[in-house]
């Protein structure tokens, strides 16, 4: 049962471009929404996270934005960059004692020059 | 970059024997994790902990064990290796629940062990 489903699993954009990875969840008790950045043969670094009771928050080229009737939840990149190609993983935070991330699949980004 | 060391980085094993794999920190961070990262899965928790000697199973720990002797290291260790443990592991660290400084602390992961079971 996979409780983050991230699509889509691989996106091309051309430099210059929007890139957006959009996310869907169904555990109403997750309320911590971060995004990993991964980049070949390092270990995920978060990017940007959001909670439920904001909508957007944005980072620089990096904007999140959160539908929390929808329990659905997306990573915008503008101006997307050849540097931006990597794997991106959303995930949600169940609540308890410990940070237990549930993560999505991962999409695979690649922005062509 | 947070302190967090995996060893080995690489390894090739042969089916039923036992390997353990290594996490040091030196960030004196409380939580401990151990994920598998395999393609069109993302990242599966194994095994975590929550301090030393108390740990706790994650989404996929058949077949894994872990221990924590000190906060510096958690071992992951495979009892019998097996062709579908091949994987790449990461190990990850945070100072505490993300709820307690929320958008100050997250897991911190570590570069990742490749590990091949023939």
């Amino acid at each position: 049962q996979q409780q983050v489903k991230q699509s889509p699993q691989s996106l091309i954009v051309q430099k210059g471009g929007i890139s957006i990875i959009n996310c869907a969840y169904e555990n109403t008790a997750f309320d911590y929404f971060p995004w990993y950045q991964q980049f070949p043969g390092k270990g995920p670094a978060l990017l940007i996270a959001i909670r439920p009771d904001v909508s957007e928050k944005k980072e620089g080229r990096f904007t999140i934005s959160f539908n929390k009737s929808a329990k659905q939840f997306s990573l915008h990149i503008m101006d997307s960059q050849p540097g931006d190609s990597a794997t991106y993983f959303c995930a949600a935070l169940t609540q308890g004692g410990s940070e237990k991330l549930v993560f999505g699949k991962g999409t695979k980004l690649t922005v062509n020059p | 970059d947070a302190g967090i060391t995996q060893s080995p980085r690489h390894k090739v094993t042969e089916t039923g024997t036992p390997v353990t794999l290594r996490c040091h920190q030196t960030e004196n961070h409380r939580y401990m994790y151990w994920y598998r990262q395999d393609p069109g899965h993302g990242l599966r928790l194994i095994h975590y902990s929550y301090g030393v000697k108390d740990t706790d199973k994650g989404e996929v720990s058949d077949g894994y064990s872990v221990s924590r002797s000190k906060t510096e290291d958690f071992l992951l260790t495979l009892e019998s290796a097996t062709s579908s443990q091949t994987s790449v592991y990461f190990c990850a660290i945070s100072a505490t629940s993300g709820r307690a400084f929320w958008g100050t602390d997250t897991q911190y992961f570590g570069p990742g062990t490749r590990l091949t079971v023939l």
